[in-house]
Order: structure tokens, then C-alpha cells, then sequence
């Protein structure tokens, strides 16, 4: 299947730890995305990567560190989890960073930070 | 600042009935706008992507419009099914390159 994947689906954990999220895509895509989805709906950009170089980085607590070890895979990291951290956050995917480019989302990452 | 509105929040109609879902945006120098669907639980679906110069898309039972001078997009549902409820989020890629999203609206088509 031709598509955006994130690993796990799932994640519970306590105040404090550090867990990261994986996400990869077989698009063959050169732009990778990081979106937060709070417990209102509303979806926020976090992060965007374009070849392996960040080009969007919005106010997110720099507890949060986006990695690309390759432009197939974007990473996301995140040190100290707080409560207010617990949403689901989802990865994306576009042919490149031109704004005309249709957006291709994974099925997302539910965090619940205990 | 772009700010995204959809309207209405939840809607809830009979099976076979057609409707408009609305999005409407605060500055019109956007390069393009989506139309995504969300299943409960689920990652988001590309519906319809219409760029700033088009007028509208089509796909299947689904036409997007967009009026930029306005600010606004409507999604239209032909001959809706049970299948269509789902939360219908629109997004609008701004100066900036990011994708602006809206609240969604709810929809649930009743059999």
C-alpha cells in the first residue's frame, strides 16, 4: 500500500517521560508534515521538513524536536511530556513544499499523557 | 491572520438528501484550498483540492466551489448515504504555505 504510516497508534505514559512518534511515507515525497489535533478538533501545523531540511517550525515548546533521517521518515521526539501534550497528532506528506501540492495525512498518533 | 470557519458545526439529515457544507476564510491570498473527511478515530481523507485559480471540483457525488474574492467554499453531497457521516474539515493554504484548518462539521446521514 502506497501511503503515509505512523507508528504506534496508541500511546499512553506518564508526566516526564520522553517518547517519540515515527512516521514514513512511500510516496515518494519530498515534504513532510507534523500537525497537532487538540481535544477541540482543531488542527495546528507543528512542523514541516523538505528534503531533510526544517522549513516550518511554529511556536512549539522546544520539547518537541522534529528528526528526518531521510525524506521518507519525519520523527517526532518529545522530552518531558506534560498533560496539556495528550491529543492526537498526525503526519503528513506533499509531492514538495510549492503551495500547490495536495496535503496526504496518516491515520494518526492518540497521545495521552497520565 | 488566517482564520478558517465552517458552518454549520453538526448536521444531521435524512438519507437521499443533498447538502452544503460551508467554509469560509478571512484573507483571500490563499495558493490553494481542501476539503478533507475524518472518520471517527481515523487519519484524514484528501476529498477535493481546488487551487486558487479554479472556480470548482468534482468527484463522484462531491463538488467543491470556491470563491476567493469572498472568502468562501462550499462542499456539496449529492444523493447523501449513511456511508457520508463522517467530520468534513476544510483547509485553506495560506501566503505562508501552511494548510489553515477549520473546526469541521459533524455530519451524520441517518438511514
Amino acid at each position: 500500500d502506497t501511503a503515509v504510516s505512523q507508528t504506534p497508534k496508541y500511546l499512553v505514559t506518564q508526566m516526564g517521560n520522553d517518547k517519540s512518534i515515527k512516521c514514513e511515507q512511500n510516496l515518494g515525497h519530498d515534504t513532510m508534515y507534523w500537525y497537532k489535533q487538540d481535544s477541540k478538533k482543531f488542527l495546528k501545523i507543528m512542523f514541516s521538513y523538505n528534503n531533510k531540511e526544517l522549513i516550518i517550525n511554529e511556536t512549539v515548546p522546544n520539547r518537541f524536536s522534529p528528526k528526518s533521517p531521510d525524506k521518507a521518515h519525519l520523527n517526532l521526539h518529545i522530552n518531558s511530556l506534560e498533560l496539556g501534550d495528550s491529543a492526537v497528532y498526525f503526519c503528513a506528506s506533499s509531492q514538495d513544499s510549492t503551495a500547490q501540492n495536495e496535503q496526504f495525512f496518516g491515520p494518526g498518533t492518540r497521545l495521552t499523557v497520565l | 491572520k488566517q482564520e478558517v470557519t465552517q458552518i454549520p458545526a453538526a448536521l444531521s439529515v435524512p438519507e437521499g438528501e443533498n447538502l452544503v457544507l460551508n467554509c469560509s476564510f478571512t484573507d483571500s491570498a490563499i495558493y490553494n484550498l481542501q476539503w478533507f473527511r475524518q472518520d471517527p478515530g481515523k487519519g484524514l481523507t484528501s476529498l477535493l483540492l481546488i487551487q486558487s485559480s479554479q472556480r470548482e471540483q468534482t468527484s463522484g457525488r462531491l463538488n467543491a466551489s470556491l470563491d476567493k474574492s469572498s472568502g468562501r467554499s462550499t462542499l456539496y453531497i449529492a444523493a447523501s448515504q449513511p456511508g457520508d457521516s463522517a467530520t468534513y474539515l476544510c483547509a485553506v493554504r495560506d501566503s505562508s504555505y501552511k494548510l489553515i484548518f477549520g473546526s469541521g462539521t459533524r455530519l451524520l446521514v441517518r438511514p
